[in-house]
């Protein structure tokens, strides 16, 4: 079946490190793929998504690229802030399907 | 603005008593969901609905009933049933048309049992 896996948390890193969160998906046909970001005691909200196979989606310094040939959506941003503490959620949904796969989150943490 | 709006943010509930909670959005979107959140374990789908009137069960339906009379709104009733009940519960919506169109969530109702 369907299913997303992305990597355990927590990861804790400073100011101005490299992120990167990996996430691999199995699906048939050609899903769309989107990265989720929560902020402690609220909602999801949506960070970026991906249509087809090499579409990079990108918003505020985030970037993942929808790579077929290796089913993965990794997440990477350049330099991380304080700001960017939260819990990331990778998530799919099939070309045929209505229905919305979610990874388990990993939670990030930014030190000062 | 538009968006989805949860209520209440905290909810109580006594041992063998029902509660309901509340989604509403403004958004026109013809789709809703119901998804429970436990620390560790992402979020799991309780219910969904694609029209009104009409709605499927998700992966963990049991203990939980949902209706959906009118486009706006999605309530769900954690019954007496439902054994564990704490945990954060999460609405979503989208359009029905177009298979690329992102969930929308509200900001949540964290359910405890007193």
């Amino acid at each position: 079946g369907d299913s997303v896996t992305q990597m355990e948390g927590p990861v804790t890193l400073s100011e101005e490190a490299f992120l990167t969160i990996n996430c691999t998906y199995t699906a048939t046909g050609y899903p769309s793929l989107f990265w989720y970001v929560q902020y402690p005691g609220e909602g999801l909200q949506l960070l970026l998504k991906a249509t087809k196979a090499d579409d990079k989606g990108s918003n505020k310094g985030f970037e993942a690229t929808y790579r077929k040939e290796t089913t993965s959506f990794h997440l990477e941003k350049g330099s991380v802030q304080v700001s960017d503490s939260a819990v990331y959620f990778c998530a799919l949904i099939p070309n045929t399907g209505n229905q919305f796969y979610f990874g388990t989150g990993t939670s990030l943490t930014v030190i000062p | 603005d538009g968006g989805i709006t949860q209520s209440p943010k905290y909810l109580f509930r006594k041992e063998g008593q029902n509660v309901t909670l509340s989604c509403e959005q403004n958004l026109n979107h013809d789709a809703m969901y119901w998804y429970r959140q436990d620390p560790g374990q992402g979020l799991r789908l309780i219910y969904y609905s694609q029209i009104v009137n009409d709605f499927q069960k998700g992966d963990i339906a049991e203990g939980y009933s949902v209706s959906r009379e009118k486009k706006e709104s999605f309530p769900l009733t954690v019954t007496s049933a439902q054994k564990n009940p704490t945990a954060f519960y999460l609405c979503a919506s989208r359009p029905r048309q177009g298979v690329n169109q992102p969930q929308h969530f509200g900001d949540g109702t964290r359910l405890s049992i007193l």
